[in-house]
């Protein structure tokens, strides 16, 4: 059974500063996905990452897969109070490419 | 144009009834999937169609629970005898094809489930 684990699992900061929330696995992943979660809506995906070491980059948020595809990271620069959600990372394997293996998430508040 | 949709968006039911939850996906896609979201947990895979057929079935936690897809379009999950730990919240979700790693051009879009709540 392949895990993902996500840390931290709450998050709590001030608008304006930076944080970083991480997804490992001791399993390999062809890809990696992250979403974004808000109260009384589905996962909306954010980004699709697939080759290890990877880093893209969308506004102020910066995702990388690790060189292994085992783990990943999700850095946003500069919170601000709309980037309050649940993040959730998501791995599909090749054997199985249209299932996603989802960690629990990481609750993110950002107080203005 | 119009997300998935699901309906409905809450419900409530007695322990041992049955519930049928409806998830109309976006026209075009061929691919579907059910995902359940328990409080505390992470998305848990259910279910997997490509057009009407369901080649994974492996999510399903008992066989109180059914899934049927019909005309490549909407869906229904149907839970039997419901159960209190049934009570999570259901996710549909749609894709273009059912290559999610690969193709960048069919990300899955999810509705916004429905909550069950099993008294």
């Amino acid at each position: 059974t392949q895990l993902l684990e996500q840390s931290p699992q709450f998050l709590s900061i001030q608008e304006g500063e930076n944080l970083t929330v991480y997804c490992n696995s001791s399993s390999v992943f062809s890809s990696l996905q992250w979403y974004r979660q808000e109260p009384g809506e589905g996962p909306v995906l954010l980004v699709t990452v697939v080759t290890g070491g990877e880093v893209k980059k969308l506004k102020r948020l910066t995702f990388q897969f690790g060189d292994a595809r085992k783990d990943s990271s999700l850095h946003i620069t500069a919170a601000q109070p709309g980037d309050t959600g649940l993040y959730l990372c998501a791995g599909a394997s090749g054997g199985s490419n249209y299932k996603l293996t989802f960690g629990k998430g990481t609750l993110l508040t950002v107080n203005p | 144009g119009a997300g998935v949709s699901q309906s409905p968006s809450n419900k409530v039911t007695e322990k041992g009834k049955d519930v049928e939850l409806r998830c109309d996906p976006i026209s075009g896609h061929t691919a579907l999937y059910w995902y359940r979201q328990s409080l505390g947990q992470g998305l848990e895979f259910l279910i997997y169609f490509q057009g009407n057929s369901a080649p994974d079935k492996s999510g399903l936690p008992s066989d109180r629970f059914s899934a049927e897809r019909t005309g490549g379009s909407v869906s229904t999950l149907t839970i039997q005898r419901t159960q209190q730990e049934d009570s999570a919240v259901y996710l549909c979700a749609s894709s273009l094809e059912g290559q999610v790693y690969k193709n960048y051009n069919s990300p899955l879009h999810f509705g916004n489930g429905t909550r069950l709540t099993v008294t």
